[in-house]
This record gives structure tokens, C-alpha cells and sequence, in this order.
């Protein structure tokens, strides 16, 4: 059975850092495009960022909101996504699924609050 | 970025009767290897989303045969054959043709 279980969220002040991990299980990782889904409150679903396998080069894409203040890495020895966020404004405010980039499969969602 | 139009935005249904929710793409979908990444899913409250629909017209496994995809191009439709109290939530198409992947605003679905 495929598994993606994210981690990390929390209750933080804007500007500072916090980072997100997605453990994945039942499904070959190390070959999977992956991503991070954000659904901020009373908002639709936004993309925030895919990387690929390593052989497929590896490289993160960003979305513009979050270009330059978002890192998405992955761990493909402990089968774990990450998302690494600072400069954390009030707008990242969301719930933030680890996803497929397909959409075939996703987590249960990790609630990130940005509030002073 | 490419915008996907999700038309109508609030769709009230009756039990039993057909649901057509239309996604307008505002550049082709058509990916250079001969696909058409465009995929459906549904978002019930405190769940997350679940694809339906992949690639236009495929369902995804354990997906009631009432659902079906159809399009191509820029234009794309969902349908419901016969709605069920379950299938209430919120719609969305989303395009993984182009980077970055975008949904439509989404459709509510709710039961008259």
C-alpha cells in the first residue's frame, strides 16, 4: 500500500523557518517525481514546487511565490521528501501535502500556520 | 503560467441526475510526447484530494464508473453519469502538461 505521511507543520512567526519531511512507502521513491501541494485557508490547491529523480537530474522547480525562500530536497536512502521554508510569510499560511506530480498519490496534510 | 477555467463554480445537483463540470485551459494541453496531461480530483472537507480522472480520460482504480473524462486541446469536462450523496465536495482539473502545474478555482458540488 502506498504511503506518504508528512510531518513538521506547526505554529510559527513570520520570518523564520520551519521545515516539512514526507516519509513514503509501499512504491519505488527513488524513481518518482514528487511535490509539495499547498491549500491555503478558504483558498483552492496550489503547487509549490516538484523534483524529480536523481536520474532525471535531480533539480527542484519552484513556483514564483515561493522561489528563493523555498528548498525541496529529497532522501531517496530514507525514502523522504523535504521542504525547507523561510522567510515564512503570513500568505504561506496553509495546509501542505506531499503528492505525486501526478496527483496519483498523496499524504494526509501538515497544517503550517505564519501568525505574529 | 497556464490558467485552467473551471465553469460553473457552484454546481447544486439533484440525487440521481447527471453533473457536467467544464475546465478551459488558456494554452494547449497537449504535451510534446502526445499527451494530454489533464487530470480531475475531488476534495472533501478535511480529507485530502483524490485523482479520478488522469490524462483526460482514464480512471483511477476504485473510481465508480459513473465518473468520466473527455476533451482535448484546451477543453475538458467532467461528468457524473448519476450523482450520489458521496460525491458532494469540491472539483478540480489540474494541467501537469506545463511547469508549473496549475488547478482550476474548483467546482463545489453540493446536493439540492
Amino acid at each position: 500500500e502506498v504511503q506518504l505521511v508528512e510531518s513538521g507543520g506547526g505554529l510559527v512567526k513570520p520570518g523564520v523557518s520551519l521545515r516539512l519531511s514526507c516519509a513514503a512507502s509501499g512504491f519505488t521513491f527513488s524513481n518518482a517525481w514528487m511535490g509539495w501541494v499547498r491549500q491555503a485557508p478558504g483558498k483552492g490547491l496550489e503547487w509549490v514546487g516538484r523534483i524529480g529523480p536523481k536520474s532525471d537530474g535531480g533539480t527542484p522547480d519552484y513556483v514564483a511565490p515561493v522561489k528563493g525562500r523555498f528548498t525541496i530536497s529529497r532522501d531517496d536512502s530514507e525514502a523522504t521528501l523535504f521542504l525547507q521554508m523561510d522567510s515564512l510569510k503570513i500568505d504561506d499560511t496553509a495546509v501542505y501535502y506531499c503528492a505525486t506530480t501526478g496527483g496519483g498519490q498523496w499524504g494526509q496534510g501538515t497544517l503550517v500556520t505564519v501568525s505574529s | 503560467d497556464v490558467v485552467l477555467t473551471q465553469s460553473p463554480l457552484s454546481l447544486p445537483v439533484t440525487l440521481g441526475q447527471p453533473a457536467s463540470i467544464s475546465c478551459r485551459s488558456s494554452q494547449s494541453l497537449v504535451s510534446s510526447d502526445g499527451n494530454t496531461y489533464l487530470n480531475w480530483f475531488h476534495l472533501r472537507p478535511g480529507q485530502s484530494p483524490r485523482r479520478l480522472i488522469y490524462t483526460v480520460s482514464n480512471r483511477d482504480s476504485g473510481v465508480p464508473d459513473r465518473f468520466s473524462g473527455s476533451g482535448s486541446g484546451t477543453d475538458f469536462t467532467l461528468r457524473i453519469s448519476r450523482v450520489e450523496a458521496e460525491d458532494v465536495g469540491v472539483y478540480y482539473c489540474m494541467q501537469a502538461t506545463h511547469w508549473p502545474s496549475t488547478f482550476g478555482q474548483g467546482t463545489k458540488v453540493e446536493i439540492k
